[in-house]
């Protein structure tokens, strides 16, 4: 079946620019994770989704950061005012429920480069 | 606070060799979880492997294995007769395993394997 899908694969913006990142889930996937990776480190938590609820998002670094994930199934990570700091790849994994048990499936991510 | 440590940042070797991984972690939690990931140059994670704390019991997976050592708070894993196509990122991860935990995973900085013919 489909695996995680994560688009686009590469997004280019300028500094101040408002960007959309979008994470399809395997389907019937209740359990939907963003994570942040800076070149040459590993992935970071940003937010956790269970269902269409924003279970945790402590690991959001500002409130330039939002996602939503409104029908439980598609999310959309939202950065406001781009910072070059910013730049990295975002992942975005699904698991059939949220627990530890569970496998998490990553996408191959989206490479955010600010200028 | 969790904290996943790999201390090698690179390790290059020559098909064929064994080579071994270390993973070395930090957590409060009486149950939680390991895992290690692969992330080959198409950058998607892919999983290797996932052990809970009360499970010390060392796995063989073909040419992987790995070494669980609760005394140590290490989890290293082993390539035995590595191939080229086993240059890749690996990851160690770690997650609590409590009756609320959803999953969040802490990962390590990774290590950069590189196999040459």
């Amino acid at each position: 079946g489909a695996g995680v899908s994560q688009t686009p694969s590469n997004k280019v913006t300028e500094k101040g620019k408002y960007v959309e990142l979008r994470c399809d889930p395997i389907s019937g996937h209740t359990a939907l994770y963003w994570y942040r990776q800076s070149l040459g480190q590993g992935p970071e938590f940003l937010i956790y989704f269970q269902g269409t609820g924003a279970a945790d998002d402590s690991g959001l670094p500002n409130d330039r950061f939002f996602a939503v994930r409104p029908e439980g199934s598609v999310s959309t990570l939202k950065i406001q005012r781009t910072e070059r700091g910013d730049s990295a790849v975002y992942l975005c994994a699904s698991s059939p429920q949220g627990s530890s048990y569970n496998e998490q499936f990553f996408g191959p991510g989206t490479r955010l480069t600010v200028l | 606070a969790q904290k996943v440590t790999q201390a090698q940042t690179e390790i290059s070797v020559v098909e064929k060799e064994d080579v071994t991984l270390d993973c070395v972690y930090e957590t409060r939690d009486t149950t939680y979880y390991l895992f290690w990931y692969k992330q080959p140059p198409s950058g998607e994670l892919v999983f290797l492997i996932r052990r809970n704390s009360f499970d010390e019991q060392n796995e063989i997976s073909g040419r992987y294995s790995w070494n669980f050592q609760k005394s140590t708070s290490s989890f290293n894993f082993t390539i035995t007769a590595s191939q080229v196509v086993d240059s890749a990122v690996y990851f160690c991860a770690l997650s609590d395993g409590g009756g609320t935990s959803y999953g969040k995973l802490t990962f390590g900085q990774g290590t950069i394997l590189t196999v040459h013919p």
